[in-house]
């Protein structure tokens, strides 16, 4: 069964950029698209896009489509997610998942605190 | 404010059955997308326990259901526990925003 393993907590300071990254572990991802999304403290899931890795193509929610840059490298099953013009509203858990329409595996998290 | 909205909360004492109503529109759920539901623990990832409207995943009890109707998707719980209480999102795709979409999640309380 595969796992997502993603990498650890960042603390960045604002307008600068992060990349969360999401290695797939136990097997790939196959033809299955691979999902971001975050979550605030103490509020709810928020979809942010997703990309198959096999063919490489990203889609974005709107309200991220300037600032997130998803990818992938097939060859070691590792998708990266980049977010830039980091503000304080950003500090958050990303998590990537699996998209088989339903989102059936799920990354630990990565707390990203924006901080000056 | 997501296009898909849940109750904030609800509750229930042990035993005792609750509905999450999960409410879209004509560009989600009642577009014909299927609708899925994840439990989720504090400080966790979430859960999957309900993929494409109704079918539970290997491991996931009985006592959770899901089903579809028009605009809306509904998750029930019967014989409630103390376990069960968590944070309930429902997730489905908009044809509108050509993106997939999260219900504002519910908090369930077992009293």
């Amino acid at each position: 069964q595969v796992q997502l393993v993603q990498s650890g907590a960042e603390v960045k300071k604002p307008g600068s950029s992060v990349t969360v990254s999401c290695r797939a572990s136990g097997g790939t991802f196959r033809s299955s698209a691979v999902a971001w999304v975050r979550q605030a403290p103490g509020q709810g899931l928020e979809w942010m896009g997703r990309i198959i890795p096999v063919f490489g193509t990203p889609q974005y929610a709107q309200k991220f489509q300037d600032r997130v840059t998803i990818t992938a490298d097939a060859s070691t099953t590792t998708v990266y997610m980049t977010l830039t013009s980091l503000s304080f509203e950003d500090t958050a858990v990303y998590f990537c998942a699996r998209d088989s329409d339903a989102f059936d595996v799920w990354g630990q998290g990565t707390l990203v605190t924006v901080s000056s | 404010q997501s296009v898909v909205t849940q109750p904030p909360s609800v509750s229930g004492a042990p035993g005792q059955r609750v509905t999450i109503s999960c409410t879209g529109s004509n560009s989600n759920i009642g577009a014909g997308h299927r609708v899925h539901w994840y439990q989720q623990l504090p400080g966790t990832a979430p859960k999957l326990l309900i993929y494409d409207n109704i079918n539970r995943p290997s491991g996931v009890p009985d006592r959770f259901s899901g089903s579809k109707s028009g605009t809306s998707a509904s998750l029930a719980i019967t014989g409630l526990q103390a376990e069960d209480e968590a944070d309930y999102y429902c997730l489905t795709y908009d044809s509108s925003l050509s993106g997939s979409v999260f219900g504002g999640g519910t908090k369930l309380t077992v009293l």
